[in-house]
């Protein structure tokens, strides 16, 4: 069982918008501003896509979003496209227990 | 560009040790901190271990403390993880990743699968 929860699935049109969760603790997603997102092509690599709740990394699109509110954290994709459909990890510094993430969420674009 | 490749991994038995070696290029290796992330087939991913720019500071997930060991060769770019008493459960796709003084993890190798079995 993962530290932090996602749904399992999300999906959406292409052209849409589609927002995941990612709920943790006081201990972690509400404790520190250190949320970061991460996409998963089957087979491949994770890739960061969010780090510290809602900087993007250089060559990562405006379409992807994040936030925080208490001790949930939210990736937003806006404008969804097909090459969008991966899975998605959100993950957050817990201090001394160091790093936790969630089981992960499958976007599917329809 | 930055890469990490990745060798190591293969089958072991329930108390068997295994290496994994990480290389690195493309990037000043002897000022980031190296983790390591694994992911259970099918399952999401679990933060393993982090260890500092000059290998003086490491942590470790509850899970493997005291099993396995990370460390680094700077002069070589490489970094490693010993990992000893393995457990079916340790079984998965293991990843380095380079720290991104963020809090975050913004390269990754490409990943190896260890499965332990008997």
């Amino acid at each position: 069982q993962s530290a932090l929860t996602q749904p399992p699935s999300a999906s959406g049109s292409p052209g849409q918008s589609v927002t995941i969760s990612c709920t943790g603790t006081s201990s972690d997603v509400g404790g520190y501003n250190y949320v970061s997102w991460y996409q998963q092509h089957p087979g491949k690599a994770p890739k960061l896509m969010i780090y510290e709740v809602t900087k993007r990394p250089s060559g990562v699109p405006d379409r992807f979003s994040g936030s925080k509110s208490g001790n949930t954290a939210s990736l937003t994709v806006s404008g969804l496209q097909a090459e969008d459909e991966a899975d998605y990890h959100c993950s957050s510094y817990a201090g001394n227990t160091g790093w936790v993430f969630g089981g992960g969420t499958r976007l599917t674009v329809l | 560009q930055v890469q990490l490749v990745q060798s190591g991994g293969g089958v072991v038995q329930p108390g068997g040790s295994l290496r994994l070696s990480c290389g690195a290029s493309g990037f000043t290796f002897n000022r980031y901190g190296m983790h390591w992330v694994r992911q259970a087939p099918g399952k999401g991913l679990e933060w393993v271990t982090l260890i500092g720019h000059d290998g003086s500071k490491t942590y470790y997930a509850d899970s493997v403390k005291g099993r396995f060991t990370v460390s680094r060769d700077n002069s070589k770019n490489t970094v490693y993880m010993q990992m000893n008493s393995l457990r079916v459960e340790d079984t998965a796709v293991y990843y380095c990743a380079k720290d991104d003084e963020h809090y975050a993890r913004d390269y990754w190798g490409q990943g190896t699968l260890v499965t332990v079995s008997s």
